[in-house]
């Protein structure tokens, strides 16, 4: 049973576009949430985090938006660019457990 | 300061054989997770290591085991290998638990082939 889920496993976006990326959870205990951008043959990097407190967070061109009566989470890209090209994973937690991970979204951003 | 290191990072097992992974965390980091990574299941989280003790542990069978040292760094073991194993193996550190407002960095992970 996927408590966190990405159910897009691609996204392909043109260059200068708004890049919106999606996360559903199950689980209305969880209180943080965070999105990771992994680029092959490395790990995941730290992008951007949201409480359950809050319902957007943005850091650059990167925006967050929490909906907690829907269970729904989704990361902006504006604009997107060449570099945002990636495998990206949103995660959730609950006070002290360990994080549950979706699946990942790979966008491609089309020149 | 260095980011967290993961050794080897290929790997080649043949079935039936046991691998252990080694893991170095960020320099003061004292929490470290692993994860396994296969194609379209996300990052699947095995067990986490704090103060040489393990705090959390995924829904893994018991060929999966880890420990952490008093200097921090951790190795997992896996034993009697399986082709299902075959997946891309990462660690993660972090100042303390994870949990709210904790920000996990990873390792470049090991790529494991099981034959």
């Amino acid at each position: 049973d996927q408590q966190v889920k990405q159910n897009s496993p691609s996204l392909s976006v043109q260059e200068g576009r708004i890049s919106i990326l999606n996360c559903d959870y199950t689980n209305s205990m969880f209180d943080y949430f965070l999105w990771y951008k992994k680029y092959p043959a490395e790990g995941p990097t730290f992008l951007i985090s949201i409480s359950s407190i809050k319902d957007k967070n943005e850091d650059g061109r990167f925006t967050v938006f929490l909906n907690k009566s829907a269970k729904h989470l989704s990361l902006h890209i504006v604009p997107s660019q060449p570099g945002d090209s990636a495998v990206y994973f949103c995660a959730a937690s609950e006070s002290n457990y360990q994080l549950i991970w979706g699946a990942g979204t790979k966008l491609i951003i089309k020149p | 300061k260095a980011g967290v290191t993961q050794t080897p990072r290929y790997l080649i097992k043949t079935r039936g054989q046991q691998v252990t992974l080694s893991c170095s965390p960020i320099s003061g980091h004292r929490s470290v997770s692993w994860y396994q990574q296969t194609p379209g299941q996300g990052l699947q989280f095995l067990f986490e290591y704090f103060s040489e003790t393990q705090r959390n542990k995924g829904n893994f069978p018991g060929r999966f085991s880890g420990r952490q040292f008093s200097n921090s760094r951790s190795e997992m073991n896996v034993s009697t290998l399986e082709l299902g194993d075959s997946a891309l193996y990462l660690c993660a550190s972090s100042l303390t638990p994870t949990g709210a407002g904790e920000t996990q960095y990873f390792g470049p992970g090991t790529r494991l082939l099981v034959l």
